[in-house]
């Protein structure tokens, strides 16, 4: 079973460049989620989906956008990149209609930006 | 906006020893859950919790929730280098959708 597939592991951007990250999920979820974590701590939502075409801001959209054509895809893009964006993202999916379900995560994409 | 707080947030022990990880928040939450984290890997699912006073037993790990859902403990009995890691609590509420988590609680177990 592949899961939650995130691409790409490891990038690194200048200030200013834009970039997308790629999540898809085989398991048929309709809710999926971008958070970022900084070293050693927990992690903060970006974006969450609840189902195809609707998308809503967690607790730090700036500098970043969302689409949700498919139920399985759901890339994060971030424009004018900046130090501050520097983190690892995890993608994220759960079955659970009502979003308290078990989280199932990607392995993370490490992103620095120079 | 739900906060969710860890402590302690570092903690150091030897193999053998027991442990006690805390979960606190002002608000109530329909259901928590614990995630343990490894480096360079994503969370993964440990329990969940949704009944005020509940008590959940994973082999040496004991899971509780508050009685008032406001907060929740997780206790390791004899403490393993394996259960190094990071560990995450989260919070959520029904039809909110997306749940909220602590900074985390860094273990490490010494052999």
């Amino acid at each position: 079973n592949a899961g939650v597939t995130q691409t790409p592991k490891f990038r690194i951007l200048k200030i200013g460049q834009s970039m997308t990250l790629q999540c898809t999920q085989d398991m048929n979820h309709n809710y999926m989620y971008w958070y970022r974590q900084d070293p050693g701590m927990g992690l903060k939502l970006i974006y969450y989906s609840v189902g195809a075409g609707i998308t809503d801001k967690g607790e730090v959209p700036n500098g970043y956008n969302v689409s949700r054509s498919t139920t399985e895809d759901f890339p994060l893009r971030l424009e004018l990149a900046a130090p501050s964006q520097t983190s690892v993202y995890f993608c994220a999916s759960t079955r659970d209609t009502q979003g308290t379900g078990e989280l199932f995560f990607g392995e993370g994409s490490r992103l620095t930006v120079l | 906006t739900q906060l969710l707080e860890q402590s302690p947030q570092f903690l150091s022990i030897q193999e053998g020893e027991n442990l006690t990880v805390y979960c606190n928040s002002s608000s109530v939450f329909s259901s928590l859950q614990w995630y343990r984290q490894e480096p360079g890997e994503g969370p993964v699912l440990l329990v969940t919790v949704v009944t005020g006073g509940e008590v959940k037993k994973l082999k040496r790990l004991t899971f509780q929730f508050g009685d008032a859902r406001k907060d929740s403990s997780l206790h390791i009995t004899a403490a393993q280098p394996g259960d190094t890691g990071l560990y995450l609590c989260a919070g959520a509420n029904t039809n909110a959708g997306k749940s909220t988590f602590g900074d985390g609680t860094t273990l490490t177990v010494k052999p």
